[in-house]
């Protein structure tokens, strides 16, 4: 079974400034999709970006970037210049290429954007 | 455009009480799931569909069940309901294409107490 973990339970940074959150899997399969979903307080579960396992070109998205090291396992999230509704809960999950399209989730990043 | 639409938003039930989660989708989108997110954790897959007629455990199927009769609607039943489930309940839906986008409800937190 695949398993997701986030290491950090919070972080904190002012405005302005570029935040890494970690993300680290375990799974056997070669071809995969891995996904950052933001959750504000609201709850609603806003997909930020996604990688596909067999791209070896980071994704991005505006101020949204990844940094995937597929050998290491590893998926982390870069928020550059962040702002304050940034501030959210950010859930790293994982995808199996085959089968039906079920997510598993990590425990998720407190991440608040100080002014 | 109403994407996936959960009722009831907010649910307050007594043990033992039934009660069903009602989701609907406007996408035509063949798999539709139910998630929970229990607190501060991420979420966890009870039972997801893959079109009509389909449906098939998750990771936490326990006390629970689903029926998929159309391609819009997937309800989630509560049996007997126990204070481990208090939660909030997430339906989702996507296409069936290998590593779609998953449309998420804006969730239905449910306590029982």
């Amino acid at each position: 079974a695949q398993t997701v973990t986030q290491s950090q339970p919070e972080m904190s940074v002012q405005e302005a400034e570029t935040v890494t959150l970690s993300c680290t899997y375990d799974t056997s399969e070669n071809n995969y999709y891995l996904f950052w979903y933001k959750q504000p307080p609201s709850r609603q579960m806003i997909l930020v970006i996604r990688q596909e396992a067999y791209k070896q070109q980071n994704a991005t998205e505006n101020r949204f970037s990844v940094n995937f090291q597929k050998a290491a396992k590893s998926f982390s999230l870069k928020i550059s210049d962040s702002q304050l509704g940034d501030t959210a809960m950010y859930f790293c999950a994982f995808m199996r290429e085959q089968g039906a399209q079920k997510l598993v989730f990590g425990q998720g990043t407190r991440l608040t954007i100080n002014p | 455009n109403a994407g996936v639409t959960q009722t009831p938003k907010f649910r307050i039930l007594k043990i033992g009480q039934s009660m069903t989660l009602q989701c609907t989708q406007d996408m035509n989108h063949n798999y539709m799931y139910w998630y929970r997110q229990d607190p501060g954790m991420g979420l966890k897959l009870i039972y997801y569909s893959v079109g009509a007629g389909i449906t098939d455990k998750g990771e936490v199927p326990n006390g629970y069940n689903v029926s998929r009769s159309t391609t819009e609607d997937f309800p989630l039943r509560l049996e007997l309901a126990a204070p481990s489930q208090t939660s909030v309940y997430f339906c989702a839906s996507s296409y069936r294409f290998s590593g779609n986008t998953i449309y998420f409800g804006e969730g239905s937190w449910l306590t029982v107490v």
